[in-house]
């Protein structure tokens, strides 16, 4: 049964990096036809996708925060990773790991989250 | 950005049927997937690829899909439905893009 745990996160700055990695148990991430996937639900807001890596480091990312997010694959240590740069109060939010199924008949049409994180909440301020 | 309009909020009766609609082009072009988030939660997948349900989701939800509009359906709604309810589809510009969410109580 895969789970999977995403790294706590301290405060965080106005301007500065968050960092934040999502830890792989009970599966391996370099299966084919899944990537490995950041969320965020910002307090009264709906869920936002960030972006998605595939095992082998490539990734795909929101259009509207490319300039500011970058995500890796680990797949030594089964482990990926998300930096978003120049945090403002408006990236305060419960970020999420999840995996995204990309099914080989539909690709990313057809693509869907079956496994999430608990969650990790980031708090921007002074 | 594309849109996916969903009612913020629906109110039903125990043991009634709720029906969450999930409206936009996208939906005539890219397939649905529906998710619940109660409090304190993560997100669970309930339907994905327009009606099909993982296992281990109850057979009270089912999902559905006319033109451009996706319904999620709850039959013998309870209690612990109590929940914020996300569509999402795929964009090819956008990426992956979510509904604003459906909040469901059950009075």
């Amino acid at each position: 049964q895969l789970q999977l745990q995403e790294s706590a996160s301290g405060p965080v700055r106005p301007s500065e990096t968050l960092s934040l990695n999502c830890k792989l148990s009970g599966d391996s991430m370099s299966r084919s036809g899944f990537f490995w996937a950041w969320l965020r639900q910002a307090p009264g807001k709906g869920l936002e996708w960030l972006g998605s890596v595939s095992y082998s480091d490539i990734p795909y990312l929101n259009p509207s925060l490319k300039s500011r997010v970058s995500l890796v694959a680990d797949t030594s240590r089964n482990q990926f990773s998300l930096t978003l740069d120049s945090m403002t109060a408006a990236d305060t939010a419960v970020y999420f790991c999840a995996r995204q199924v990309v099914p080989y008949d539909s690709s990313w049409r057809g693509s869907y989250f079956d496994s999430w994180g608990q969650g990790s909440l980031v708090t921007v301020s002074s | 950005s594309p849109d996916l309009t969903q009612p913020p909020a629906l109110s039903v009766s125990p043991l009634e049927t709720a029906s969450i609609t999930c409206s936009g082009a996208l939906l005539e072009t890219a397939f649905v997937s529906w998710y619940q988030r109660r409090p304190g939660l993560s997100p669970l997948l309930l339907i994905y690829q327009d009606v099909r349900r993982p296992s281990g989701v109850p057979e009270r939800f089912s999902g559905s899909t006319y033109g451009g509009t996706a319904t999620l359906r709850i039959d013998v709604t309870q209690p612990v439905d109590e929940a914020d309810y996300f569509c999402q589809v795929w964009d090819a510009t956008a990426g992956i893009v979510f509904g604003a969410g459906t909040k469901l109580t059950v009075l």
